[in-house]
């Protein structure tokens, strides 16, 4: 059964303070990893799509890297307001457009 | 462009009951997923419909299902509502299915409340 781990569960930071967020998964014949912001009591915002190894994509201070077993969510220098929940979740098989989500990183940042 | 739409925005029921949440996808996309999200964890999936037809169901019980209109929108319906049924629903579109992955893009959500 497909599975995705997100650590750590909780993050604190100060402005201006990077880290990364980890996204571990395992698949059978992974098709996408996706990253999503989720303010509370909203819809999850669309970040990233990684489709394989090797792959990096950036948004304003946000980087996602993908490996064969993780991916990682780099945060350079945040703001206050890149603090919320940050989903991970993957695709695989055949077949249905289905996403399995990992439980999320909150994520706050203090000025 | 408009977004993910879903309606309402909240919801109150009580045990037993029958509910009905509403989603409209993007203008183009032809597929609708439904999410659940239990506070404090990461959405599961309940259906995918693509042209009128479901192309995935998740683990739950019959008293979920879905239906898709031939303008791509699309109706949840929850029968027999049980108190742990109160979670966030989420609809998510996307342009197509197959095996291409797609990206979804999620509406605001409708709070259910079972009491």
């Amino acid at each position: 059964e497909d599975q995705v781990t997100q650590s750590p569960e909780a993050l604190r930071l100060q402005e201006g303070e990077s880290s990364s967020l980890n996204c571990s998964y395992t698949v059978s014949g992974l098709r996408g990893l996706f990253w999503y912001r989720q303010d509370p009591g909203k819809g999850p915002e669309f970040l990233f799509t990684l489709y394989s190894a090797g792959e990096e994509k950036e948004k304003e201070r946000l980087k996602a890297t993908l490996t064969k077993k993780e991916s990682f969510l780099h945060i350079t220098a945040p703001k206050p307001e890149d603090s919320a929940t940050y989903l991970c979740a993957v695709q695989a098989g055949q077949g249905a457009q289905k996403l399995v989500f990992g439980q999320g990183t909150r994520l706050t940042i203090n000025p | 462009d408009a977004g993910v739409t879903q309606s309402p925005t909240h919801l109150i029921k009580t045990r037993g009951q029958h509910v009905t949440l509403r989603c409209s996808p993007i203008s183009g996309h032809k597929s609708v997923s439904w999410y659940q999200q239990v506070l404090g964890q990461g959405p599961q999936f309940i259906f995918q419909y693509y042209e009128k037809e479901e192309r995935g169901r998740g683990n739950f019980p019959d008293r979920f299902s879905a239906r898709q209109f031939p303008n791509y929108s699309s109706e949840l319906n929850v029968n027999a509502l049980l108190l742990g049924d109160s979670a966030l629903y989420l609809c998510a579109s996307t342009l197509a299915s197959g095996t291409v992955s797609y990206e979804q893009y999620f509406g605001p959500g409708t709070r259910l409340t079972v009491t």
